[in-house]
């Protein structure tokens, strides 16, 4: 079975610029999550879904981002204008919607703002 | 505030020994905690969950505890090996989310 899918690996911008992260979940699962990784920070929490309904954006840093989840095997982190400071790994992870589940992690998008 | 603390930001051991690590939290009360793996360039994988009711879990190697009176949870590696450098993160479940220690880095020396 395929796990969670990010594309791409890696993304390289200048400041300004939009740019759009893509995440398939594992078939089935309901419940996706969106993550930002950084030295300085650690593995922290943007946006989570549940069947496809944004539940808790809190985590999100400010209004150039967004997240959207169109359907059940789909769904993408938008940053516009990127800036520097935005530059981390960002992973997708996706559940089952029950608590004691364990998430699945996809392999991130590394992103860098020139 | 809530926090969550893991005792060293990096361990070295050497192969065959017990590796124990450490998480600690405060202002939480967490129904689940987990433990993750994750390698260089990859994504955290899940390896083990335990409940609040639960005082201990075992996996292979791998055992978990989970002491909700001291606030604190020890993932130790049994028989270590080089194969199991890495860094772990305990993951304390919390108003239907994880919230992720900063991770330890597990080196096991050969």
């Amino acid at each position: 079975d395929a796990g969670v899918i990010q594309s791409p690996r890696h993304e390289v911008t200048e400041m300004g610029q939009e740019v759009t992260l893509r995440c398939k979940p594992i078939s089935g699962h309901n419940s996706l999550f969106w993550y930002r990784q950084t030295m300085m920070r650690g593995l922290e929490l943007l946006i989570y879904f549940n069947n496809n309904v944004p539940i808790d954006d809190s985590g999100m840093p400010e209004d150039r981002f967004s997240a959207k989840m169109p359907n059940a095997s789909f769904s993408t982190l938008k940053i516009q204008p990127s800036e520097p400071r935005d530059s981390a790994v960002y992973f997708c992870a996706s559940s089952f919607l029950l608590e004691d589940q364990p998430q699945h992690f996809g392999d991130g998008t590394r992103l860098s703002i020139l | 505030s809530q926090k969550i603390e893991q005792n060293s930001e990096a361990l070295n051991i050497q192969e065959g020994k017990t590796a124990t690590l450490t998480c600690n939290y405060t202002n939480y009360s967490p129904a689940y905690l987990q433990w993750y793996r994750q390698d260089p360039g990859r994504g955290p994988v899940f390896l083990l969950l335990i409940r609040e009711n639960e005082k201990e879990k075992r996996k292979e190697r791998l055992k978990v505890t989970f002491d909700t009176t001291l606030k604190q949870s020890l993932f130790h590696i049994t028989a270590s090996q080089p194969a199991d450098s890495a860094t772990y993160l305990c993951a304390l479940h919390f108003k239907r989310q994880l919230t992720f220690g900063s991770g330890t880095q597990l080196t096991v020396l050969p």
